[in-house]
């Protein structure tokens, strides 16, 4: 399977910031990376898809970009409903594996 | 609209076997390229893939569970289901079930269903 690390594990951020999280692959993925946005108790959001296809109905301050083995998620003019785990997972390769996620959390 | 829920008991004993049931409606699992999947979240910690079966009923599960899950289909019923063998308490965690589209994607999930481990 592929390895995904994705860093920092946890951010401190305001209202209105900017904040990036990074995944990296263990080998090449192309653009299969998808993130995923979640809030305690609930099931996963799909936020990105292809590595930067962002979904309908997701706010266009969420940008994703990279391919092969090194990706970003950038999150601009933080809202207060942006504060959650932020997944990346690799989508091509089963077991599919996940990033041990990114906590964001209100400074 | 695309729905997925997730039921089974929500607690098992050390070495039994655990079975969950996934419902969906607003597609159908015998269209190409379509794909439904178990995963699972420790409490805490990260999200895993168990197993997952596709619309010619290709099916993977994860080799790190040691041939321990079997994902199964009935199209007829719109349902697909898991079987967990030996459960050890480090299997406590949410179970959910999501729809996998084509382009690898899940956009759909059930809401999850709570699993506890433990004698």
């Amino acid at each position: 399977d592929i390895h995904m690390i994705q860093s920092p594990s946890s951010v401190s951020a305001s209202v209105g910031d900017t904040v990036t999280i990074t995944c990296r692959a263990g080998r090449s993925i192309s653009t299969w990376l998808v993130w995923y946005q979640q809030k305690p108790g609930k099931a996963p959001k799909l936020l990105i898809s292809g590595a930067s296809n962002l979904q309908s109905g997701v706010p266009s301050r969420f940008r994703g970009s990279g391919s092969g083995t090194h990706f970003t998620l950038t999150i601009s003019s933080l809202q207060p409903e942006d504060f959650a785990v932020y997944y990346c997972q690799e989508a091509n390769n089963f077991p599919y594996s996940f990033g041990q996620g990114t906590i964001v959390e209100i400074k | 609209q695309i729905t997925l829920k997730e039921s089974g008991p929500t607690l098992v004993k050390p070495t039994q076997t655990l079975t969950l049931t996934c419902s969906f409606s607003g597609f159908s699992l015998t269209t190409r390229g379509l794909g439904v999947g178990w995963l699972r979240q420790p409490p805490g910690k990260a999200l895993e893939w168990l197993a997952v079966i596709f619309w010619d009923d290709d099916r993977y599960d994860n080799p790190y569970l040691e041939s321990r899950v079997t994902i199964t289909k009935d199209t007829s019923k719109n349902q697909v289901v898991l079987t967990m063998t030996n459960m050890d308490p480090v299997d406590t965690g949410t179970y959910f079930c999501a729809h996998r589209d084509s382009g690898g994607w899940s956009a759909f999930w059930g809401q999850g269903i709570e699993v506890t481990v433990s004698s």
